[in-house]
C-alpha cells in the first residue's frame, strides 16, 4: 500500500462549481498536512497547511484532515479557470526534520 | 513575497558529465532542502541541510549527489557523472525551522535533461 494515495484525475469541472480532492494515507505519524497548487512547469506553491485534524479556511479553500480515517480534502468554492493547475497533497510527521511525502496529483480544469 | 529562486530553469547534459544545480533559498530561512520531479510522477524528497550539514537523505540521494551552501546565499546541488535516470524537475525548497510547524517553501525547479 503505497503511503499516500492521491486519484490522479484529471477532474474537469464548469466554473463557479465546488471541487473536492482528496487523499488517504497510510502512515498513522503524519500530523501535518499540506495542499500544494502546481502550474505547468513551475514549483509547487504552498495553499494550505494544517495540523491534526479538522478543518481549516482561506478565502475559497477549505482543508479538511480526518485522522481516523486517514482522509484528506480540499475543497474549492466558487471555481475558476485560473485555479486550473495540478494540486498535490504532502504530509509530514512530528519530529525526524520536516521530509515531506508528496501524493500524485489531481489534475484540475475549469472550463468556461 | 520573498521567493526562492533557481537557475538554469534547464540544463541539458550528457551521460557521465558533472551538473551543478544553483538555489537562492529565502533569506530568513535555515533550513534547505533538495525535491526531484520525474515527469508523470510524484515529487520526492531527496535531501534536508541544515547548518552545513546533510539532516536527513533518501535513498535516492547516493554518492553521486552532493549538496553545498559555498556562500551565505546559495544552496547547491551536484550531479557527479549524470545518467539518464536523473532526468527530471529538481525542486529547491527552503523553511524557517526545521520542524513539522514550518511549512516549506518551493523554487520553480530547475529542469535537467541527460541525454
Amino acid at each position: 500500500q503505497k503511503e499516500v494515495e492521491q486519484d490522479p484525475g484529471p477532474l474537469s469541472v464548469p466554473e463557479g462549481a465546488i471541487v473536492s480532492l482528496n487523499c488517504t494515507y497510510s502512515n498513522s505519524a503524519f500530523q501535518y498536512f499540506m495542499w500544494y497548487r502546481q502550474y505547468s512547469r513551475k514549483g509547487p506553491e504552498l495553499l494550505m497547511y494544517t495540523y491534526s485534524s479538522g478543518n481549516k479556511e482561506d478565502g475559497r479553500f477549505t482543508a479538511q484532515v480526518d485522522k481516523s480515517s486517514k482522509y484528506i480534502s480540499l475543497f474549492i468554492r466558487d471555481s475558476q479557470p485560473s485555479d486550473s493547475a495540478t494540486y498535490l497533497c504532502a504530509m509530514k510527521s512530528t519530529g525526524g526534520g520536516n521530509k515531506l511525502t508528496f501524493g500524485t496529483g489531481t489534475q484540475l480544469k475549469v472550463e468556461l | 513575497e520573498p521567493e526562492v529562486t533557481q537557475t538554469p530553469s534547464h540544463q541539458v547534459t550528457q551521460m557521465g558529465q558533472e551538473v551543478i544545480l544553483r538555489c537562492v533559498p529565502i533569506s530568513n530561512h535555515l533550513y534547505f532542502y533538495w525535491y526531484r520531479q520525474i515527469l508523470g510522477q510524484k515529487v520526492e524528497f531527496l535531501v534536508s541541510f541544515y547548518n552545513n550539514e546533510i539532516s536527513e537523505k533518501s535513498e535516492i540521494f547516493d554518492d553521486q549527489f552532493s549538496v553545498e551552501r559555498p556562500d551565505g546565499s546559495n544552496f547547491t546541488l551536484k550531479i557527479r557523472s549524470t545518467k539518464l535516470e536523473d532526468s527530471a524537475m529538481y525542486f529547491c525548497a527552503s523553511s524557517e525551522r526545521g520542524t513539522g510547524s514550518s511549512p516549506l517553501h518551493f523554487g520553480n525547479g530547475t529542469r535537467l535533461t541527460v541525454t
